[in-house]
């Protein structure tokens, strides 16, 4: 089994949808997570944190349960501009040091 | 957010040719730098670890020798692939962490990546 895995995609979907992604991970020593975007031959970029309360920012609100070992991302009101493809990553820390682990990310399209 | 450069942003060699990455964090000290791999339509792999004075720590299924990883100081690590091959060609990714706290200090941030092609 992975470590990260991540919905299959792509997500194909009309400008103003709101669409959501899943995420779970394998390991429960996993202590801090993030939704990066990465564009077609480029660097991933941090979209941002998961917290355990879950987070908000503009249009993309992210969820993580613990119990569950499950991450989401929604984003509400998706504009042609979101699409790209959204990796979960998982910080896990060990004995002596952390290790960051990417899911094999989701891509979506939004058409207009 | 932290800035990360890596040079060259493309390269193209020869089968046989060693080609040397750089990956620099502009305005903050990294002593850890991470280097990544990524192919076409696949995820990133975590190569090795980089840490500033010492040994780099390598993946599993990673060349040590084929990949040499040099972190000399606070602000540069540099990927050397020897021998380059073909099947080298990739996306070579460089990130770091900014330990400093701005935002979580697990957040990492990435160099725009090299893109090599060995003919």
């Amino acid at each position: 089994r992975k470590e990260v895995e991540q919905d299959p995609g792509p997500f194909n979907v009309p400008e103003g949808a709101t669409v959501a992604f899943n995420c779970t991970y394998s390991n429960s020593a996993s202590q801090s997570f993030f939704w990066y975007r990465q564009d077609c031959r480029k660097e991933p970029k941090l979209l941002m944190s998961v917290y355990s309360s879950g987070n908000e920012d503009g249009r993309f609100t992210a969820q993580l349960n613990r119990a569950s070992q499950y991450i989401s991302l929604l984003i509400r009101d998706s504009k042609l501009s979101d699409s790209a493809t959204y990796l979960c990553v998982v910080n896990i820390k060990g004995s002596s040091a952390s290790k960051i682990i990417f899911g094999s990310g989701t891509r979506l399209s939004i058409r207009p | 957010g932290a800035v990360v450069s890596q040079h060259p942003s493309r390269v193209i060699c020869k089968s046989g040719t060693s080609v040397k990455i750089e990956c620099r964090s502009l305005d903050f000290q990294a002593t850890t730098m991470f280097w990544y791999r990524q192919f076409p339509k696949k995820s990133l792999m975590l190569m090795a670890t980089s840490n500033e004075g010492s040994k780099a720590t390598y993946e599993q299924g990673v060349e040590k020798d084929k990949f040499l990883i040099n972190h000399a100081s606070l602000t540069l690590s540099t990927l050397t692939v020897t021998s380059a091959h073909p099947e080298d060609s990739s996306f070579y990714i460089c990130s770091a962490r900014d330990p400093s706290g701005r935002g979580s200090t697990d957040t990492q941030y990435f160099g725009p990546g090299t893109r090599l092609t060995v003919l």
